[in-house]
């Protein structure tokens, strides 16, 4: 399968635990993007690469996720101290740069639970 | 700015037209479409560019009004798999940043 991988597909920690989650994007896509959504919403922006270079965080990011993305292959998503409202779907995506937008490639997601 | 939706939900049967809308405040430079099915990833239907063309593949088929700043997905002849929820993600700039999503529309069609 050479689609976006995520992993792990499902994650219950308990309130305050760190958690990190991985995307595997499609290879030679140079853009990956992170989102999170809810039930009955959709997804919501909140942090983008280019290559290795994290070039837009939502500000709705607080200090308590980070990402990386270390030579511009797979990417990480930290979220430190998790709160019950961390508890969403987190999404990844990943297109190829060029002059005009193309389509973005969705992962199947990271399912948070924070009892 | 998130963009608006609208309706939040369609009931169809199948043979049935259905048309989404999705509106926006800020100027728009691009508009994509996703579908979604309980439990899955977002899947791409098509993109939509300032001053581009009407697009459209087998019956979905969308448009994007400059003016208005509204794009209009149009589902016509409806079969039981277009059921899932509609999302439109839009951006403001050529770069290609990362998009802002609707609330979705959710479509269920029945036989």
């Amino acid at each position: 399968d050479t689609g976006v991988s995520q992993d792990p597909r499902h994650k219950i920690t308990k309130r305050g635990q760190n958690v990190t989650f991985r995307c595997d994007p499609i290879s030679e896509h140079n853009r990956l993007y992170w989102y999170r959504q809810t039930l009955g919403q959709g997804p919501e922006f909140l942090t983008y690469f280019q290559n290795e270079a994290q070039l837009e965080k939502s500000r709705l990011l607080s200090d308590r996720f980070s990402a990386e993305r270390p030579k511009g292959s797979f990417s990480t998503l930290e979220i430190q101290r998790t709160e019950q409202g961390d508890s969403a779907m987190y999404l990844c995506a990943s297109s190829v740069r060029r002059d005009a937008p193309l389509e973005a490639f969705f992962g199947q997601g990271t399912r948070l639970t924070v009892v | 700015q998130q963009p608006v939706q609208s309706p939040q939900a369609v009931i169809l049967r199948e043979g049935e037209d259905a048309v989404i809308n999705c509106s926006s405040s800020k100027a728009l430079y691009s508009v994509h479409w996703y579908r979604q099915k309980h439990g899955e990833a977002p899947v791409f239907l098509m993109i939509l560019l300032k001053g581009g063309e009407q697009k459209g593949h087998d019956k979905i088929s969308a448009s994007f009004n400059e003016k208005k700043q509204q794009s209009s997905l149009y589902l016509t002849a409806s079969q039981l798999s277009y059921s899932g929820t509609y999302f439109c993600g839009t951006s403001s700039n050529q770069a290609g940043t990362a998009l802002i999503f609707g609330k979705g529309t959710t479509l269920s069609v029945s036989s």
